[in-house]
């Protein structure tokens, strides 16, 4: 069974760019998460989606944003970058977003921000 | 404020040896505490999830322990190897959070010949 893959792997954009990203869940999953990942600040939960509705979303600004796909894959926005969201983005899915379900993660969209 | 803090930041054992990584919370009410490896330049992978009313999960080599009166989780290795040199992040979810989960900032786990 494949995993949760994530594209594009690597990412650079200037300041005022936008971006998105594309996590694909492993197949029968309908639930997909986001999170930011950087060194100071470690992972931090940006939002979660469900049967494509946002059904929780963490201390972000506006400027990101996400959805999701009847097939259930997701992407998720990035407006007007700022160089402090250079970070890995990684994506999890679960089956349902159940409260003992684990998470399987894919290995992130690293975005870097000159 | 539910916070997730991890000790030590880093360590360094040999191979064949044993160590406890320590994680204390404050995320209160929860309903789940989970420990994650996360090689680098990949995603986290789960380790183990327990419940409020679980003491002790294992999976292979990892064995994690929860002390729900004090707020305390510790991920035990055993035999190391070099494979298990990663980071090891202990994660908290919220009751009725959805899947806003709190993370510590990991330990850094180092392991040589």
């Amino acid at each position: 069974k494949a995993g949760v893959t994530q594209t594009p792997r690597y990412l650079i954009k200037t300041r005022g760019q936008q971006v998105t990203l594309s996590c694909s869940p492993i197949s029968g999953h309908r639930s997909v998460s986001w999170y930011q990942q950087t060194p100071g600040q470690g992972l931090q939960f940006l939002f979660e989606y469900f049967s494509e509705t946002q059904r929780n979303k963490g201390n972000f600004p506006g400027r990101f944003s996400g959805r999701q796909f009847s097939n259930s894959r997701s992407e998720m926005n990035v407006s007007t970058l700022e160089l402090g969201d250079s970070a890995l983005y990684l994506c999890a899915s679960s089956l349902t977003g159940g409260s003992n379900q684990p998470q399987h993660f894919g290995d992130g969209t690293r975005l870097s921000i000159l | 404020k539910n916070q997730v803090e991890q000790s030590p930041q880093s360590l360094i054992i040999l191979e064949g040896k044993n160590c406890t990584l320590q994680c204390n919370y404050t995320v209160s009410p929860f309903s789940n505490l989970r420990w994650y490896k996360q090689d680098t330049g990949r995603g986290p992978v789960s380790l183990t999830i327990m419940t409020f009313s679980e003491n002790t999960k294992s999976n292979g080599r990892y064995t994690a322990t929860l002390d729900a009166d004090t707020k305390q989780s510790s991920l035990h290795i055993t035999a190391s190897q070099l494979s298990d040199s990663a980071s090891y992040i202990c994660v908290v979810r919220f009751t009725g959070g959805g899947n806003k989960l709190t993370f510590g900032t990991g330990t850094q786990l180092k392991v040589e010949l």
